[in-house]
């Protein structure tokens, strides 16, 4: 099985471009989680999705950020503007809690993002 | 306040040895879970081990344990019998509530280098 599918990898553009990141959660997976990782401030939960649907967005930083998730398999990040402190590792990671890994978050490898 | 404490920044371990990396958390939901997640230097971040806030036994996963203390809010892992391939950073998470929140709180990490 495929696990969660996140892109690009990496990512380079300058202060004041839109950025999307892109995940791909694990068929079957109802629920969707994007952290963001950095050395100040660690892993820190900016949204999650049951079932398509934004549950708690509490995390997201700014009005910049924006994610949508049009349907069971894609999810998009996307901040417009970019400025240097948004750089950071991106996760994207999906769950089913109802199965028998039903408490294991599963990670994508991560998008490490630089804003210029 | 912090909800998740991990207070050794980094660690030393021979290969061979076992290591306790240590974890407080502070909640007052009587459910709450309690995960490990090792981030290797590649970025992943993988599941370890999991322990439930009801659960009477200790989790136990290969060469992984959880030493949970409840009483003492405490979450400590134990790596048996340490390898090379155990060097990484180690993130302990916490879920606060029963089903209906998926976040995870982690804390800042614990590096452990094992040593030949």
């Amino acid at each position: 099985d495929a696990g969660v599918i996140q892109s690009p990898r990496h990512e380079v553009t300058e202060m004041g471009q839109e950025v999307t990141l892109r995940c791909k959660p694990i068929s079957g997976h109802d629920y969707l989680f994007w952290y963001r990782q950095t050395m100040m401030r660690g892993l820190e939960l900016l949204i999650y999705f049951n079932n398509n649907v934004p549950i708690d967005d509490s995390g997201m930083p700014e009005d910049r950020f924006s994610a949508k998730m049009p349907n069971a398999s894609f999810s998009t990040l996307k901040i417009q503007p970019s400025e240097p402190r948004d750089s950071a590792v991106y996760f994207c990671a999906s769950s089913f809690p109802g199965g028998p890994t039903m408490n294991e978050q599963f990670f994508g490898p991560g998008t490490r993002l630089t804003v210029l | 306040a912090q909800k998740i404490t991990q207070t050794q920044p980094g660690m030393f371990v021979q290969e061979k040895e076992a290591v306790t990396l240590d974890c407080t958390y502070d909640t007052s939901d009587q459910s709450y879970g309690l995960f490990w997640y090792k981030q290797p230097s590649s970025g992943e971040m993988i599941f370890l081990i999991y322990q439930g806030s009801y659960d009477e036994q200790n989790a136990t996963e290969g060469r992984y344990s959880l030493n949970f203390q409840k009483a003492r809010k405490s979450a400590n892992l134990v790596i048996s019998a340490s390898q090379l391939g155990d060097s990484a950073m180690y993130f302990c998470a916490m879920r606060e509530g029963r089903d209906s929140s998926y976040k995870l709180i982690f804390g800042s990490g614990t590096r452990l280098l094992v040593r030949p």
